[in-house]
């Protein structure tokens, strides 16, 4: 059974701060890693992709690769309330068996 | 907004019923995923169709039936539904398999209610 891991939250973050979301999965074949994020009551949004070992960065967002710990991170620059959201881990071998993780809350606090 | 839409954005049928839920893909787009999200919890992998061939299923019933047209939209069929259906259906565009081809993008969902 391939799994996804993440810590449901709620995470809170004051505003300004750095939120990091953290993701494990169970799957070593996996070669594709996704973040999403998903407002209450919308569809998921793609916020990064990340391929490879190391960090890739887009804007306040950066993404953390490491498949040797089978493990995947998310940070969040200078939280805004704006961010609070659901964030959701995927992974997938190639476009095939994508799984998804819960998902964890975020929560910026004003 | 992604390109992906769906339809209807909400539905409720009674258990025992069927339902179909339709899905067009983005532009250029040969793949598409269904995913079940029910309330809380992240989405579960229905099945894909590439091509129009099935190209992948998760752990739902045989009930769960799809279809994918020469256009790449696609259907997903529910039959005897049961309470436990009642949850967001998400269908999901991407382009083929290959490293960078899984990015998938999202329709806006059906949230289908069984009463």
């Amino acid at each position: 059974q391939k799994e996804v891991e993440q810590n449901s939250g709620p995470l809170s973050v004051p505003e300004g701060a750095i939120a990091s979301l953290n993701c494990t999965y169970s799957d070593r074949g996996s070669q594709s890693f996704f973040w999403y994020r998903q407002y209450s009551g919308k569809s998921p949004e793609l916020i990064m992709s990340i391929y490879s070992n190391g960090d890739k960065e887009d804007g306040r967002f950066t993404a953390q690769l490491n498949k040797a710990s089978q493990y995947v991170s998310l940070l969040i620059r200078d939280s805004q309330p704006s961010d609070s959201a659901t964030y959701l881990c995927a992974v997938n071998n190639y476009g095939q068996n994508f799984v998804f993780g819960p998902g964890t809350r975020l929560s910026v606090l004003p | 907004e992604t390109g992906v839409t769906q339809s209807p954005t909400h539905l409720i049928k009674t258990r025992g019923q069927q339902v179909t839920l339709r899905c067009s893909s983005q532009s250029g787009h040969n793949t598409v995923s269904w995913y079940q999200q029910a309330l809380g919890q992240g989405p579960q992998f229905i099945f894909q169709y590439y091509r129009e061939e099935e190209n992948g299923r998760g752990n739902f019933p045989p009930r769960f039936s799809g279809l994918q047209f020469p256009n790449y939209s696609s259907e997903l069929n529910v039959n005897a539904l049961e309470l436990d259906d009642s949850a967001l259906y998400l269908c999901a565009s991407s382009l083929g398999v290959g490293q960078g081809a899984g990015t998938q993008y999202f329709g806006p969902g059906t949230r289908l209610l069984v009463l």
